[in-house]
């Protein structure tokens, strides 16, 4: 069964610092995802990560995979107050159709 | 922007009754997706849909629910005989090319509650 954990699950930033939320999952893919979740909203799609060392950045955002360490990365650089939501990293199984397995999700709080 | 349209936003339904949950996926797409998230936890998924067929489905999909695209544009979740344990937020998605490191557009949900 593929288990997918993230952590923190709770993360209170001050703006202007930097930190990491860390995805960590249980089996072999090559395929990761990262949401993003505002209070009774629905989720946006950030970051798609297809293969073993991919990077993508968005503002101040950057995600990485290491399929090898079964291990994907969310960096904030320099948080802003605009960046507080939920983060999810989801998995899928090769072949899936759809069938992610999402992870409990990092709240982030950024205070003035 | 081409955005997933859900209806109703919030159902309130009694244990036992039938619902029906829309969907307006976004006019290209041809991939159609359903998921839920219960109240304070993980997101989870219930079925893919494509060509008029179920594509995948989880163990939460049972024979209480199916899925039906009753039209060129509606895409709908039925749940038969509603339990408790229905109560969550439900997200419709969509995607323009077949699941696999493709990007999924989702609806703002319905939050259906059983009493």
């Amino acid at each position: 069964e593929l288990k997918v954990e993230q952590n923190p699950l709770f993360l209170s930033m001050q703006e202007g610092k930097n930190y990491t939320i860390y995805c960590n999952y249980s089996t072999t893919s090559d395929r990761l995802y990262w949401y993003r979740q505002d209070p009774g909203k629905s989720l946006e799609s950030l970051f798609v990560l297809l293969s073993n060392g991919a990077v993508k950045q968005e503002g101040r955002l950057m995600a990485s995979l290491d399929t090898k360490a079964r291990l994907s990365t969310l960096h904030i650089t320099a948080a802003v107050h605009d960046l507080s939501a939920t983060y999810f990293c989801a998995v899928d199984m090769g072949g899936s159709q759809g069938n992610l397995i999402f992870g409990k999700g990092t709240k982030l709080s950024v205070k003035p | 922007e081409p955005e997933v349209t859900q209806t109703p936003s919030h159902q309130v339904t009694q244990m036992g009754q039938e619902v029906i949950l829309r969907c307006v996926p976004i006019s290209n797409h041809l991939y159609f997706y359903w998921y839920r998230q219960i109240l304070g936890q993980k997101v989870e998924f219930l079925v893919s849909f494509y060509n008029n067929e179920i594509s995948e489905k989880s163990e939460i999909f049972d024979d209480q629910f199916s899925v039906e695209r009753p039209d060129g544009s509606n895409f709908t979740l039925k749940i038969r005989s509603t339990k408790l344990e229905d109560s969550a937020m439900y997200f419709c998605a969509s995607s323009e090319a077949r699941f696999g490191g493709e990007k999924l557009f989702f609806g703002s949900g319905t939050q259906l509650s059983v009493l």
